[in-house]
């Protein structure tokens, strides 16, 4: 079945980097964007980019556009998300899903989310 | 801060019918597809309407979706006991050029 495994829960320091992994399975990889999407405890959903798979183009939310950076590795149907210069406000559970601008079918699969903490 | 307006909080009790409203703007709802999703505590979203009115398989009928001018709603009729959770309203916003989220809705089964 259709299913995005992600990476564990990642603890870091103000300013470091983190990199979460989405690896996919049960459906052709490149035939779907993906997207990231992150919840800070309590809060509501923040979409934060997605990328195509095949082709490589990025759409990233404004806010973000200078610390997250979208990759993807075909070979192993896996989709990656890093973010710079941690701060504290950036401490959430990272959701990967499948789906994106071009597919109008909505992000209809969702990984089960990665947990991001920063902490000093 | 999100561009979609959603009421917090919405409820009814078993069997009876709950409608939550999603306002947004003519860069967003009034020119793009809505999407509803629905978060159960601590699980991940899951897709319940895309293309403003569709329902992807196995999403029961009980749920609707709708669209009016920069206006959407989802309705939720016989309401059980597993249908508590945030809803969540999107749609891509033209002049962001980004998907935006509702505020979140948190349905209450009395």
């Amino acid at each position: 079945q259709v299913s995005l495994v992600q990476s564990g829960t990642e603890v870091k320091k103000p300013g470091a980097s983190v990199k979460v992994s989405c690896q996919a399975s049960g459906y052709s990889f490149t035939s779907y964007e993906i997207s990231w999407v992150r919840q800070a405890p309590g809060q509501g959903l923040e979409w934060m980019g997605c990328i195509s798979t095949k082709h490589g183009y990025t759409k990233i939310a404004q806010k973000l556009q200078d610390r997250v950076t979208l990759t993807t590795d075909t070979s192993t149907s896996t989709a990656y998300v890093e973010l710079k210069s941690l701060r504290s406000d950036d401490s959430a559970v990272y959701y990967c899903a499948r789906g994106g601008y071009e597919d109008y079918s909505g992000l209809d699969v969702w990984g089960p989310g990665t947990t991001v903490t920063v902490s000093s | 801060q999100s561009v979609l307006t959603q009421p917090p909080s919405a409820s009814g009790t078993p069997g009876q019918s709950v409608t939550i409203s999603c306002s947004g703007s003519s860069s967003n709802i009034g020119v793009n597809y809505v999407y509803w999703y629905q978060q159960l505590p601590a699980t991940a979203p899951k897709l319940l309407i895309y293309l403003n009115d569709q329902r992807p398989s196995g999403v029961p009928d009980r749920f609707s979706g709708s669209k009016s001018g920069a206006s959407a709603s989802l309705a939720i009729s016989g309401l059980r006991s597993e249908d508590e959770a945030d809803y969540y309203c999107s749609a891509w916003d033209a002049s962001l050029n980004a998907f935006v989220f509702g505020t979140g809705t948190t349905v209450t089964v009395l």
